[in-house]
């Protein structure tokens, strides 16, 4: 069965810096989804990648997938307090039963 | 375009009480699906339907049950609430996955429940 792994939970920077969040999945999966959430609203899709190598960005974020590794990155650049968010990876199951299983997310804090 | 919505927003049940959740999408999406969010335990996918008269079990499907009669709607039954079913519910609803790299799922609004 499919797991889906976020790595950090919980992350808390200062404006300007950079980070990385981690998203392991367990299966062989070539779709993967990056959503953000603020905080008591819903989901708003960030990326799709749907490739091994697959490179997407828009403005401070970048997100990646590494098939192979089964790993997709969400990396932040020079971080705004904007940004502050939770964020989820999901993994498509694909032709198996089309189910998409997200990780626990990461709850992004960036102090001012 | 609405996109999708969820009815009702807010809702507390006594422990035994059903109910149906109504989710709604205009947006002619094959797939829709139920998921519950829970805190620290991101989002758990309750059931799914991958085209309209089809239904299939996702993650923590136990006590719930679902209709896709229409198209556009989604249709999550809670037969005899329990506390443990306490969450936030969202639907969702998308095209036909990984066959472009617009398909991404929309989600609606959310769904408070809870049950005393």
């Amino acid at each position: 069965e499919l797991k889906v792994e976020q790595n950090p939970l919980f992350l808390s920077m200062q404006e300007g810096k950079n980070y990385t969040i981690y998203c392991n999945y367990s299966t062989t999966s070539d779709r993967l989804y990056w959503y953000r959430q603020d905080p008591g609203k819903s989901l708003e899709s960030l990326f799709v990648l749907l490739s091994n190598g697959a490179v997407k960005q828009e403005g401070r974020l970048m997100a990646s997938l590494d098939t192979k590794a089964r790993l997709s990155t969400l990396h932040i650049t020079a971080a705004v307090h904007d940004l502050s968010a939770t964020y989820f990876c999901a993994v498509d199951t694909m032709n198996r039963d089309d189910k998409i299983i997200f990780g626990k997310g990461t709850r992004l804090h960036i102090l001012p | 375009n609405a996109g999708v919505t969820q009815t009702p927003k807010f809702r507390v049940l006594k422990t035994g009480q059903s109910m149906t959740l109504l989710c709604a999408q205009d947006m002619n999406h094959e797939y829709m699906y139920w998921y519950r969010q829970d805190p620290g335990m991101g989002l758990r996918l309750i059931h799914y339907s991958v085209g309209e008269g089809t239904t299939a079990k996702g993650e923590v499907p136990d006590g719930y049950n679902v209709s896709r009669l229409k198209k556009q709607n989604f249709l999550l039954g809670l037969e005899s609430a329990a506390p443990s079913q306490t969450s936030v519910y969202f639907c969702a609803s998308s095209y036909v996955l990984g066959t472009s790299e617009r398909n991404e799922q929309f989600f609606g609004p959310g769904t408070r429940l809870t049950v005393l």
